[in-house]
């Protein structure tokens, strides 16, 4: 069975411009997760959805993010502006029925220049 | 104080002997425990789960937890160098699906 597909794997871009991370969380998982993950910061919740619904969007830094989940399989999390302070590893989860399990994608990592 | 504490290492260990990490929590309402572990460049990989106090064996891993002391720990026995990696322990936060990291321990495991 697949498990979280994260795309792209690697992200480099400019101040300013628009960035677009997928996901596609395990099937029949109903819960999930965006997280981000810097040396000192470690890793942080942004935002998760249940049944494609946003619960908990208290850990999105600013404005500048948003993240949206269309269907059970897809989401995505895009920064527009984006800044060299949003360079990191953004990393997607999810979860089924095991109570609060959560499997994680292989991650993006980004660099914005 | 931190929600999820974790003392951040490096921790080196000879191999064969036995790794402990530990990891305190705020949350009175944390009712689900969990331990990652996240090689280097790689994302978290789930190791053990634990929701009843005491412990926990899956093969050479062993978790263990109380509640009342708001505390979990992983033993790692027999520990070999392949066990070298960050050690992430995570709880779910007032009872929700929301998990909340410690920052990791660093565990070097010396062949």
């Amino acid at each position: 069975d697949a498990g979280v597909i994260q795309s792209p794997r690697h992200e480099v871009t400019e101040m300013g411009q628009e960035v677009t991370l997928r996901c596609k969380p395990i099937s029949g998982h109903n819960s999930l997760f965006w997280y981000r993950q810097t040396m000192m910061r470690g890793l942080e919740l942004l935002i998760y959805f249940n049944n494609n619904v946003p619960i908990d969007d208290s850990g999105m830094p600013e404005d500048r993010f948003s993240a949206k989940m269309p269907n059970a399989s897809f989401s995505t999390l895009k920064i527009q502006p984006s800044e060299p302070r949003d360079s990191a590893v953004y990393f997607c989860a999810s979860s089924g029925s095991e109570l609060y399990t959560q499997y994680f994608g292989p991650g993006t990592r980004l660099t914005v220049l | 104080q931190k929600e999820v504490e974790q003392n951040s290492g490096p921790l080196s260990v000879p191999e064969g002997a036995i790794a402990s990490l530990n990891c305190t929590y705020s949350d009175r309402g944390s009712q689900s425990f969990f331990w990652y572990r996240q090689y280097s460049g790689k994302s978290p990989e789930l190791i053990m789960f634990i929701y009843s106090n005491g412990d926990k064996e899956d093969g050479r891993f062993t978790a263990q937890l109380n509640k009342a002391s708001q505390y979990v720990s992983l033993l790692i026995r027999d520990s070999q160098p392949s066990d070298s990696a960050t050690y992430l322990c995570a709880v779910n936060w007032q009872g929700a699906q929301k998990l909340v990291f410690g920052q990791g321990t660093r565990l070097t495991i010396n062949p």
